[in-house]
Order: structure tokens, then sequence, then C-alpha cells
């Protein structure tokens, strides 16, 4: 049963666009939700979080918004940057699971100049 | 401050034997959790240790296991080792325990033969 899903493997922009990344989940017992990005041979980095009383955080330029009626949430990235090529997870958690991360299985973005 | 390290970052292991991987989280952070990469499970969580107790426990076989020392290093096992195991494992600090917001590193790539 895969609670978080993200559904596109693979996402390709160009340098200076923005970048949209999707992920939706079942278990209406989360309540935080995080994105994390991963480069080849290393550990995943945390990048933003969002809880559920709010429906958008920004930092720099990420941006997560949250729809818990439809139980989804998007990470957009503005303004691209090739460096900013990786995978990108979504992850939940819950009162109820409380450090236990429950991950998507991450898209793949490209950023081209 | 340093990251979370994690050793040895490779191994080449035979079915059959057990093996130990090590991790000594972020100066000040008392929760480890250990996670399980791979290319048809995605992430997934092992268990989580704060105060040399396991607080949290994924849905894993027994064969694996692990513990904390009082220094907040950690330890991960696995007994009878499985192809199926081959895996890269993270191991994630956080500052106290049901503590969402993770950090990880680089992992262990294990390749079971």
């Amino acid at each position: 049963d895969q609670q978080v899903k993200q559904n596109s493997p693979s996402l390709s922009v160009q340098e200076g666009r923005i970048s949209i990344l999707n992920c939706d989940y079942t278990n209406s017992m989360f309540d935080y939700f995080l994105w994390y990005k991963k480069y080849p041979a290393e550990g995943p980095t945390f990048l933003i979080s969002i809880s559920s009383i709010k429906d958008k955080n920004e930092d720099g330029r990420f941006t997560v918004f949250l729809n818990k009626s439809a139980k989804h949430l998007s990470l957009h990235i503005v303004p691209s940057q090739p460096g900013d090529s990786a995978v990108y997870f979504c992850a939940a958690s819950g009162e109820t699971s409380g450090s236990r991360l429950t991950f998507g299985e991450g898209t793949q973005l490209t950023v081209n100049p | 401050k340093a990251g979370v390290t994690q050793t040895p970052r490779y191994l080449i292991k035979t079915r059959g034997q057990q093996v130990t991987l090590s991790c000594s989280p972020i100066s000040g952070h008392r929760s480890v959790s250990w996670y399980q990469q791979t290319p048809g499970q995605g992430l997934q969580f092992l268990f989580e240790y704060f105060s040399e107790t396991q607080r949290n426990k994924g849905n894993f076989p027994g064969r694996f296991s692990g513990r904390q020392f009082s220094n907040s290093r950690s330890e991960m096992n696995v007994s009878t080792l499985e192809l199926g195991d081959s895996a890269l494992y993270l191991c994630a600090s956080s500052q106290r325990t049901q503590s969402y917001e993770q950090y990880f590193g680089p992992g262990t790539r294990l390749t079971v033969t």
C-alpha cells in the first residue's frame, strides 16, 4: 500500500523556468510533509516542510503548497537552476507515526541550461 | 557542525553472513533513525533509537536489529544476509524523538552476493 505517491518519475525543465513537483497521499493521519533532495552517492537533504495547519510555506526559491481536501502537495522551484537537478522525495508523517517518515518514490528533476 | 557520518560507505557480503553498519549523528542530536533504500521499494523506515531505546519500528523481519550507545552513536545489524538485503542503508539524526525533520547521512551501500 503506497501511502505517498509521486506519479512522475522524471521532469525536465529549462533553466530559469518553474519546476513543479507533485505528491499525493492517502493516509488522512498524515499532518506533516517534507521535501528532500538527493544527489547520487549522497543522502537526502532536507529542503522544506509544511504542517497541515498551513497551505503554503516559502523558503527562497522553494515553495510548498498543501491541498488537504485533495490530499495533494506540490513543490515549486522558481527560477530553476542546473544545480537543482537531483531526485526529489516527498515524505509524510503524523502524530501517530512520529519519527517514521513515509516516502514517495521520488522524481528525477533535470534542469537544462 | 559536522553532518551525519556513516561507516563503511561500501560493503560486499555473501549470503548467510551478518553485517554491522555504524552511524554517528550530528553533534547534539539524540535520535537516530535507519532507512533502507532499494529500487523496488524506495525509502523504507527500519527503526528509531533515542536515549539507547528503540522508540519506533518499521515492518522488517527480526534479522534487522539495532542499538544506540550513550554517545548517541548507533549501529544496525543484519543477520543471515539475503540477496534482497542489497540496498543503500541510510541513517538520519534529529534533535529529539518524534521529530519529523531528520538529517541524513550519505548511506552505506551494501551488496549481498
